[in-house]
């Protein structure tokens, strides 16, 4: 059981690159997240994915792009990167509403836009 | 819109207490606790669910008051495991999907 897995854990990208950041869980889960984090700013929800099929805007949306390919899967894109955008991404997920079930998070990526 | 935490940092010798805080200017459905050690994923520790509601897990214990709009986090006879930075984390709304977390507060424990 591994829980909440990420790849890549690290990633070096140029300006106007673009790149994908795959999730993945293996606890059955219904809904799913990714936050970014940056210094000092807490935990930022990007996009979430209350079930299968379904997509939403968090807080801080714009750049991103979010597919829930199926119940396990649930990928971040970064269409075209900017420095704005460095920042240690977060997976998470959850069996049910947020508001009221433990969050299980991964091991992060690390992105450095040059 | 961000819980706000008190304190943002606090050192603490091993065995002594400490108080977080976890307040909202909007009304709290419920609050969720995580720890996060430098480099790692954030962990759960508790959700309290209903004002009035207290809960612990080995020497750590919260507790919700809805009135006040506020939540704490208790740290009893701290240990050097306890280090790292506390986050609560509060719904958008009653039935929201969308946490919204606090800026944290580092807890560093000293021998």
């Amino acid at each position: 059981n591994a829980g909440v897995t990420q790849t890549p854990k690290f990633q070096v990208l140029k300006t106007g690159q673009s790149m994908t950041l795959q999730c993945a869980q293996d606890m059955n889960h219904n809904s799913m997240y990714w936050y970014r984090q940056d210094p000092g700013m807490g935990l930022r929800l990007i996009y979430y994915s209350a079930s299968e099929g379904t997509t939403d805007k968090g807080e801080v949306p714009n750049g991103y792009n979010v597919s829930r390919l199926n119940k396990r899967e649930f990928s971040l894109r970064l269409e075209s990167a900017a420095p704005s955008q460095t920042s240690v991404y977060f997976c998470a997920s959850s069996a049910g509403t947020g508001s009221q079930e433990t969050q299980y998070f991964g091991p992060g990526t690390r992105l450095l836009v040059l | 819109q961000q819980p706000v935490q008190s304190p943002q940092a606090v050192i603490l010798r091993e065995g002594e207490d400490a108080v977080i805080n976890c307040s909202s200017s909007k009304a709290l459905y419920s609050v969720h606790w995580y720890r996060q050690k430098h480099g790692e994923a954030p962990v759960f520790l508790m959700i309290l669910l209903k004002g009035g509601e207290q809960k612990g897990h080995d020497k750590i214990s919260a507790s919700f008051n809805e009135k006040k709009q506020q939540s704490s986090l208790y740290l009893t006879a701290s240990q050097l495991s306890y280090s790292g930075t506390y986050f609560c984390g509060t719904p958008f709304g009653a039935g929201s999907y969308q946490l919204t977390f606090g800026k944290g507060t580092k807890l560093s424990v000293i021998p």
